[in-house]
């Protein structure tokens, strides 16, 4: 998995409340993104990061935010979790020929 | 738009036969093709790639992938299928803001 962890790998968490996931690189990987995943839509992009306090929006942005504080790790925060967010988040980080490597992946259920 | 379609959710092949997975694209200028595998429980894992140079692009595991400008197509192949090949694939383009589109998937089984 290229030294790409998550965290946490599973949570059922309410309506209503803030969560954050994190994704841990060791490689020094300049470029972070975030992905949901559903089923019929592959893989979505959230957000992504192209260095320490840089961060852009992706397709899927809203009620998501993000944060990347230090090279090696870049938060998801969903500010008040809804149903329609229970998916499976992937991190990933970009290869030295555009190749992305992904984490293990974090199974967030919303009840 | 860039964009890719898998016209295939599933794809069903015995032991021992060719594999091929369709992916077609659009996009502005020159593609950046890409192939990923997706196993249970598990992340997606790269399997090759195409930017530039012979049409015929070797990767892991045995894959292969041929580019086809004409037809816009990209589709995944493998010249004799194994059971462990089962998995779900899907396929990507690098669009214009050098972000990845992905296809939806197509789940891949190989029967004994």
């Amino acid at each position: 998995d290229a030294g790409i962890t998550q965290s946490p790998r599973h949570k059922v968490t309410e309506t209503g409340t803030p969560v954050t996931l994190r994704c841990h690189q060791t490689e020094n990987h300049r470029y972070m993104y975030w992905y949901r995943q559903d089923p019929g839509h592959g893989l979505r992009l959230i957000h992504y990061s192209y260095g320490v306090k840089d961060t852009d929006k992706g397709e899927v942005s809203d009620g998501y935010s993000v944060s990347r504080s230090k090279t090696e790790d870049f938060l998801l925060t969903l500010e008040s979790a809804t149903s329609s967010q229970t998916s499976v988040y992937f991190c990933a980080v970009l290869g030295p020929s555009y190749e992305q490597y992904f984490g293990p992946g974090t199974r967030l259920t919303v009840t | 738009a860039q964009s890719v379609a898998q016209p295939e959710d599933q794809v069903n092949v015995a032991e021992g036969n060719p594999l091929t997975v369709k992916c077609t694209y659009s996009v502005s200028g020159n593609p950046y093709l890409f192939w990923y595998v997706q196993y249970p429980n598990r992340g997606l894992q790269f399997l090759l790639k195409y930017i530039t140079g012979d049409n015929l692009v070797k990767g892991s595991y045995g894959f292969e992938a041929e580019f086809n400008k004409s037809q816009t197509s990209f589709h995944l192949k493998k010249p004799s299928a194994l059971v462990s090949d089962s998995a779900l694939y899907f396929c990507a383009v690098r669009d214009i803001n050098n972000d990845m589109r992905f296809g939806a998937g197509t789940r891949l089984t190989v029967k004994p």
